[in-house]
């Protein structure tokens, strides 16, 4: 049964610190997604890629966030410096990456973040 | 995207059909009706969707009216597991952006 991992499932850290999550896509999707979901904004996608490509992080903070896709079976995403308004959920989901046609995406059971 | 209405929560008795509603009175030809869910502290999964025709597959059955601007997610036997967050989320083809709203807080109680 094919599914999508992300570790850690759980990080505390202080605020300032850098924060490092990392998603292994469903093996052949070439399609990343990063969602973030806290109480108050619900779940709002930071970014996504194809093909390792990033094709859209205008819903990403620019100054402290950063995603990356080293290579087909990792996506990376991390803050740097944390602040306690980063707190919240962040998941991946991963999509068969059909150009050109709209696609189910695979949640995995993201990492729960803390900053304090 | 066309932008969607849920009420924001329902709920259902075990064993029977749950309907949930969504409105989307301004979806255009070429966007499609996604539904996913979220079961408590677990990320969202994927129920079903649909264009124009009606829908089912082993999770639930999807009901689009002839004018497209409303739509039913059913589920024909709701257990206590089916206890979730329901989003209704309309989307282009060729487009891959899922916007969540508030969705549908569904609680089956035995």
């Amino acid at each position: 049964d094919a599914r999508v991992t992300q570790t850690p499932r759980h990080k505390v850290t202080e605020m300032g610190q850098e924060v490092t999550m990392r998603c292994q896509p469903i093996l052949g999707h070439n399609t990343v997604f990063w969602y973030r979901q806290t109480m108050m904004q619900g779940l709002e996608l930071l970014a996504y890629f194809r093909n390792r490509a990033p094709l859209d992080d205008s819903g990403m903070p620019k100054d402290r966030f950063s995603a990356e896709m080293p290579d087909a079976t990792l996506a990376t995403l991390k803050i740097q410096p944390s602040e306690p308004r980063d707190s919240a959920v962040y998941f991946c989901a991963s999509g068969p990456g059909l150009a050109g046609v709209t696609e189910t995406q695979y949640f995995g059971p993201g990492t729960r973040l803390l900053v304090l | 995207d066309a932008k969607t209405t849920q009420p924001p929560s329902m709920d259902c008795a075990e064993g029977r059909a749950a309907n949930l509603p969504c409105n989307h009175s301004t979806i255009s030809g070429n966007e499609y009706v996604y539904w996913y869910r979220q079961i408590h502290s677990q990320g969202p999964q994927y129920i079903i969707h649909g264009l124009k025709n009606n829908e089912t597959n082993e999770m639930a059955s999807l009901i689009i009216t002839e004018d497209r601007k409303s739509s039913t997610l059913i589920l024909p036997h709701a257990t206590l597991r089916d206890t979730a967050v329901y989003y209704c989320i309309v989307i282009k083809a060729a487009g891959n952006k899922l916007t969540f709203g508030g969705g549908t807080r569904v609680l089956v109680k035995p």
